[in-house]
C-alpha cells in the first residue's frame, strides 16, 4: 500500500465550480500535512499547512482528520489560473531525520 | 531573495554515461534535500543533508548515485553510469535548521525548478 493515497484525477471542473480533493496516508506516525500545487514542468510548491482544527486560506480550505488518517483541500469559486496538480504531502519526522512524503498528484482542469 | 537553483534544466545523456545535477539552496539553508520524479508516478525522497552531513539517503536507488555537498553549501549529485530507468526529474530543495526564527520553518521546503534527465 502506497504511504499516501491520491485519485489521480483529472478533475474537469467549470469556472466558479467547487472542487474537493481527498487524500488518504498510511503512516500513523506523520507529523505534519501539506498542499502543494504543481504546474505543468515546474517545482512543487507549498499551498498551504494542514491542521486538524481546519484551516482557510482565501477560496481554498483544508482539513485533517487524523483518526481515520485523512486530509482535504476545497476550492471554492474555481478559477483557470487553479489548474494545476495538487500533491497532498505528509512530513516525517524519523531518527534518521526528516522528509517529506508526496502522493502522486491530483489532476485539476479548470474549464471556461 | 534567490531560491532554490538547479543545474541544468535538461540534461539527455546515453545510457552509460555520466550526469552530474547541481544544486544551490537558498543562503542560509542547513537543510538541503534531493527528490525525483520519475514518469507517471510520485515524487521520491532520495537523500537530506544537514550541512555538509548525509542525514538520511535512504532513498537513494543503488551505488550508482553519489550525492555530495562539500563545504555545507551547493551539492551535486551524480549518476554513474546512467541506466534508462534513470530518467526523470531530479528537484532539489532547502529549509532552515529546526532551530532557525521560524517554529515551523524546518517543515517548509522551497524546491527548485528541478533537473530534467533523459537517458537514452
Amino acid at each position: 500500500r502506497k504511504e499516501v493515497e491520491q485519485d489521480p484525477g483529472p478533475f474537469n471542473v467549470p469556472e466558479g465550480a467547487t472542487v474537493a480533493f481527498n487524500c488518504t496516508y498510511s503512516n500513523s506516525a506523520s507529523q505534519s500535512f501539506f498542499w502543494y500545487r504543481q504546474d505543468c514542468r515546474k517545482e512543487p510548491k507549498l499551498l498551504m499547512s494542514v491542521y486538524s482544527s481546519g484551516n482557510e486560506d482565501g477560496r481554498f480550505t483544508a482539513q485533517l482528520n487524523r483518526a481515520s488518517q485523512y486530509i482535504s483541500l476545497l476550492i471554492r469559486d474555481s478559477k483557470l489560473s487553479d489548474s494545476a496538480t495538487y500533491l497532498c504531502v505528509l512530513y516525517i519526522l524519523t531518527g534518521g531525520g526528516n522528509k517529506l512524503t508526496f502522493g502522486t498528484g491530483t489532476q485539476l482542469k479548470v474549464e471556461l | 531573495e534567490a531560491g532554490v537553483t538547479q543545474f541544468p534544466s535538461h540534461s539527455v545523456i546515453e545510457k552509460g554515461q555520466t550526469v552530474t545535477l547541481r544544486c544551490d539552496p537558498i543562503s542560509g539553508h542547513d537543510n538541503l534535500y534531493w527528490y525525483r520524479r520519475v514518469m507517471g508516478k510520485e515524487i521520491k525522497f532520495l537523500l537530506h543533508f544537514v550541512k555538509e552531513s548525509k542525514q538520511d539517503e535512504s532513498g537513494m536507488p543503488n551505488n550508482r548515485f553519489l550525492a555530495e555537498r562539500t563545504g555545507g553549501t551547493y551539492s551535486t549529485l551524480k549518476v554513474q553510469p546512467a541506466e534508462l530507468e534513470d530518467s526523470g526529474v531530479y528537484f532539489c530543495a532547502s529549509s532552515i535548521s529546526a532551530g532557525g526564527s521560524s517554529g515551523s520553518g524546518a517543515n517548509v521546503l522551497t524546491f527548485g525548478a528541478g533537473s530534467r534527465l533523459t537517458v537514452l
